[in-house]
């Protein structure tokens, strides 16, 4: 497409329920990387996925969050057992390279 | 590792004011240098960047100068819009990892008529 879609846009949720939130990429990015902007703590890096390599988890904050990408491509990711701390804006970017991200306009999760 | 210092918000001018958000960074190499900004109710977009030392990224009468000396990459606007008001983040991508966008914390810049 011609922009990184991101869905939904708003979700809330019971503390404690799981929730899926989805990024399409542009297409033909091999780079994919989802950041977590909470009020007040700016943008959070939380894991990054580069064609067929395995993935930098090393900012997801807990193993509550995981992610996956499929056909290098659609990425979800997946927060279990949800707590009110993880409330925030989730921003997922594409790039084609090292340079060049394009961002999402966000899913803002709201756990209540 | 990488890291991104940015001048605490918000920062309020007048309209045609000059405005100057400062940005130091930390990092081994040669890192490139990023101003990204978000407008209220909008998506991060990328505003300029610089990837090598003494170039100067410029957009929309923005501009900012890589300084490997100061390890700095200072915001400047000469005179800014109501239209300007936004959130302001400096980000770097360090020279030998993986692409990873290091942010700064983000500066408010409230613009008044």
């Amino acid at each position: 497409g011609a922009g990184v879609s991101q869905s939904p846009s708003n979700k809330v949720t019971e503390k404690g329920k799981d929730v899926e939130l989805r990024c399409d990429p542009i297409s033909g990015h091999t780079a994919l990387y989802w950041y977590r902007q909470s009020l007040g703590q700016g943008l959070e890096f939380l894991i990054y996925f580069q064609g067929n390599s395995a993935p930098d988890k090393s900012g997801l904050p807990s193993d509550r969050f995981s992610a996956e990408r499929t056909g290098g491509s659609v990425s979800t990711l997946t927060i279990q057992r949800t707590q009110q701390e993880d409330s925030a804006v989730y921003l997922c970017a594409s790039s084609p390279g090292r340079h060049g991200y394009t961002f999402g306009s966000g899913t803002r999760l709201t756990v209540v | 590792g990488n890291s991104v210092t940015q001048m605490e918000g918000p920062v309020t001018l007048s309209e045609e004011a000059f405005l100057t958000i400062n940005c130091t960074y930390t990092a081994t190499g040669y890192p490139s240098l990023f101003w990204y900004v978000q407008y209220p109710g909008e998506g991060l977009q990328l505003l300029l960047k610089a990837t090598k030392a003494d170039d100067k990224g410029s957009n929309k009468g923005f501009e900012a100068t890589y300084r490997k000396e100061t390890t700095s990459f200072h915001l400047e606007k000469g005179s800014v819009q109501v239209s300007d008001s936004a959130v302001y983040f400096c980000a770097l991508i360090g020279s030998g990892n993986t692409g990873k966008l290091i942010f700064g914390q983000g500066t408010t810049l409230q613009v008044k008529p």
